[in-house]
C-alpha cells in the first residue's frame, strides 16, 4: 500500500540554518503530495502541496519539488527562525484520495 | 485561521461518562474527516464523510460513534470510552473535486482529550 516515510526527529538548529527535512514516498499511480506543520498545541496547518511531477510548493520561505524519479519530497529552507519550531509532517494522496502521513519530524530551532 | 473550528478544546472525562466533540467547517467543503493523533504514532484516519454520508470506517471501536447533520457540521460521540483512547482529535474538510482531483484537507484546531 501506499506509504510516506520521513527522516527521524528531533532535529534541532541555530536560527538562520539551512534546513532540509526528508521525505520519500511509495505509491501506485500518480500521487498529490503535501507538507504540513504542526505548531504546539494547535492542529495541523497546510504548508505546501505539489500535484505533479517536478512541482516545486513554496509558502513562508519553504520549498519541496516533487521527484518522481527519486520517489521525493524534501521540504528545505534558506534560513530558519525560532517561530519555525514546530512538528513537520509529509503526506500523500492517492488514488482512493486518503491522506498518508508520515510519522513527523520534530523540528528545534534554538536561538 | 477560522475555516475549521472544533469544540472543546480540551475534555477530561470518566471511563462511564457521554460526550461529544464538535466541528464546524466555514469554507463550503463537502467532505469532513476525523482523525486520532496519539503520542509516538502516526495519525490515523477514524471516519470520512461525503456529502453528509459515511464513506469510511476505519474499524474504529463502537464507543466512538461519529454523526454528520450536514455538510458544515460533524460531531463524535463518545461513551464508556479506555484511558488508551486519550488523544489529540483533529477534524478537516476538503472540497471534493472527483475521483481525480487533488483533495486538499483543512485541519480544526483539535480536542485534547484526556479519559481518567
Amino acid at each position: 500500500g501506499d506509504s510516506v516515510t520521513q527522516m527521524e526527529g528531533p532535529v534541532t538548529l541555530s536560527e538562520e540554518a539551512f534546513l532540509t527535512i526528508n521525505c520519500t514516498y511509495t505509491a501506485t499511480g500518480y500521487p498529490s503530495l503535501f507538507w504540513y506543520v504542526q505548531y504546539p498545541g494547535e492542529g495541523l496547518q497546510l504548508l505546501l502541496k505539489a500535484t505533479k511531477a517536478d512541482d516545486k510548493g513554496s509558502n513562508k520561505g519553504f520549498e519541496a519539488t516533487y521527484r518522481k524519479e527519486t520517489t521525493s519530497f524534501h521540504l528545505e529552507k534558506g534560513s530558519v527562525q525560532v517561530s519555525d519550531s514546530a512538528v513537520y509532517f509529509c503526506a500523500l494522496q492517492g488514488g482512493a484520495q486518503k491522506l498518508v502521513f508520515g510519522q513527523g519530524t520534530r523540528l528545534t530551532i534554538n536561538p | 485561521e477560522t475555516g475549521v473550528t472544533q469544540t472543546p478544546r480540551h475534555l477530561v472525562m470518566g471511563m462511564t461518562n457521554k460526550k461529544s466533540l464538535k466541528c464546524e467547517q466555514h469554507l463550503g467543503h463537502n467532505a469532513m474527516y476525523w482523525y486520532k493523533q496519539s503520542a509516538k504514532k502516526p495519525l490515523e484516519l477514524m471516519f470520512v464523510y461525503s456529502l453528509e454520508e459515511r464513506v469510511e470506517n476505519n474499524s474504529v471501536p463502537s464507543r466512538f460513534s461519529p454523526e454528520c447533520p450536514n455538510s458544515s457540521h460533524l460531531f463524535l460521540h463518545l461513551h464508556t470510552l479506555q484511558p488508551e483512547d486519550s488523544a489529540l482529535y483533529l477534524c478537516a474538510s476538503s472540497l471534493k473535486t472527483g475521483p481525480y482531483g487533488t483533495d486538499t484537507q483543512y485541519f480544526g484546531p483539535g480536542t485534547r482529550l484526556t479519559v481518567l
